[in-house]
């Protein structure tokens, strides 16, 4: 079946570092690729997503590029800041465009001052 | 900015209780879903609901659960008799159903802790 791999976390980092948060999947056909981030005590957000091959998603800093001859979607951002400590989530959907999403198992990223 | 609502934030219960989570997904969204994360663990989708009826279900989603949209905004889900490996938290998520968005959109969670 379909699965998100993502590194061990937690990372931490100090403010102004890089960033880059491993992320593999294994799934049939052509999904779609997804970063949602939860700040404290709120809900999953969409950071970013790509839905074909070589489609790089930004948003706040943040890229991912969709990447079929390796299964990868790494998020990277070149500076972070304290206001980016959370956890990170990666995650597919089939091609359907209602269907589930298969999570990675969630990065904690803490940023220092 | 419209949100997803879930409530209680945090609810304790006894062994083989019943339990109703509840959701107030986005105003005119017609996909909605629900998703738990055992602490430590993946979040792992349990069900999505459409037009009034579940369009797909995960092997964790057995008898004891179910799932209604009793009013036009609630959604909720229901464990009939709870075990203590249904501690998690409950995410609940809609979507919109049109334009070129596939977005779900979710809310805080409810923790269910089992005892």
């Amino acid at each position: 079946g379909d699965s998100v791999t993502q590194m061990e976390g937690p990372v931490t980092l100090s403010e102004e570092a890089c960033l880059t948060i491993n992320c593999t999947y294994t799934a049939t056909g052509y999904p779609s690729l997804f970063w949602y981030v939860q700040y404290p005590g709120e809900g999953l957000q969409l950071l970013l997503k790509a839905t074909k091959a070589d489609d790089k998603g930004s948003n706040k800093g943040f890229e991912a590029t969709y990447r079929k001859e390796t299964t990868s979607f790494h998020l990277e951002k070149g500076s972070v800041q304290v206001s980016d400590s959370a956890v990170y989530f990666c995650a597919l959907r089939r091609d359907t465009s209602y269907g589930k999403l298969t999570f990675g198992q969630g990065t904690i990223l803490t940023v220092h001052p | 900015e419209p949100e997803v609502t879930q409530t209680p934030s945090h609810q304790v219960t006894q062994m083989g209780q019943e339990v109703i989570l509840r959701c107030v997904p986005i105003s005119n969204h017609l996909y909605f879903y629900w998703y738990r994360q055992i602490l430590g663990q993946k979040v792992e989708f349990l069900v999505s609901f459409y037009n009034n009826e579940i369009s797909e279900k995960s092997e964790i989603f057995d008898d004891q659960f179910s799932v209604e949209r009793p009013d036009g905004s609630n959604f909720t889900l229901k464990i009939r008799s709870t075990k203590l490996e249904d501690s998690a938290m409950y995410f609940c998520a809609s979507g919109p159903g049109q334009g070129n968005s596939y977005e779900q959109y979710f809310g805080p969670g409810t923790r269910l802790t089992v005892t």
